[in-house]
């Protein structure tokens, strides 16, 4: 039973560019969400997506944008990135309507701003 | 302001020691509480998850407390291994409807020396 998986691990860019970060859930789980760790940090909300449709947006720019598709996998676009984006982004899936069941964390890609 | 505050920042103990975290939150109404393990690297694991109408909650050698009232919750490690060197991160969940943000707090870093 494959748990989340995070693509790619690591991924370098310079400021500017745009980048885009895949997930695909745990077997079972229909909603994803994204989070951006910070060094030292607790993750932050960035959005959660269920039934292809965003569902929550936490307070970050409309640089963020996201995609869920048919089989539940989801990217995480971010465009013209800044140096501050630079951070640990962790997708998280579970099962809509289960608020008290975990969620289970990938083990995230590491994004790093020249 | 962030909604969960969590102390001591960082820690060390030796092996085989207990120790407390603790966490306080303003998150109101709240639907759950999580306590999460991040090991370096990786994503959260979860640990715990109590209900507002729950006092304690065990996973092995962790133990959860709960104080709705004080809106406070405290994570206990008994006989601490060189395994239990992590960040341990407690997660509020609000209980409004179409709100699923959880609320993180930054973390307090454990290390175990033998």
């Amino acid at each position: 039973d494959a748990g989340v998986t995070q693509s790619p691990t690591h991924l370098i860019k310079t400021r500017g560019q745009q980048v885009t970060l895949r997930c695909s859930p745990k077997s079972g789980h229909d909603t994803v969400s994204w989070y951006q760790q910070a060094l030292g940090q607790g993750p932050q909300f960035i959005f959660q997506y269920y039934e292809e449709e965003e569902r929550q947006r936490g307070n970050f720019p409309d640089r963020f944008s996201g995609h869920q598709f048919p089989n539940y996998s989801s990217e995480l676009n971010v465009n013209a990135l800044l140096l501050g984006d630079s951070a640990l982004y962790l997708c998280a899936s579970s099962l809509w309507g289960t608020e008290n069941q975990p969620q289970h964390f990938g083990d995230g890609t590491r994004l790093s701003i020249l | 302001k962030n909604q969960v505050e969590q102390s001591p920042q960082s820690l060390i103990i030796l092996e085989g020691k207990n120790c407390t975290l603790q966490c306080n939150y303003t998150v109101s109404p709240f639907s759950n509480l999580r306590w999460y393990k991040q090991d370096t690297g990786r994503g959260p694991v979860s640990l715990t998850i109590m209900t507002f109408s729950e006092n304690t909650k065990s996973n092995g050698r962790y133990t959860a407390t709960l104080d709705a009232d004080t809106k406070q919750s405290s994570l206990h490690i008994t006989a601490s291994q060189l395994s239990d060197s992590a960040s341990y991160i407690c997660v509020v969940s609000p209980s409004r409807s179409n709100d699923y943000k959880l609320s993180f707090g930054a973390g307090t870093t454990v290390t175990v020396r033998a």
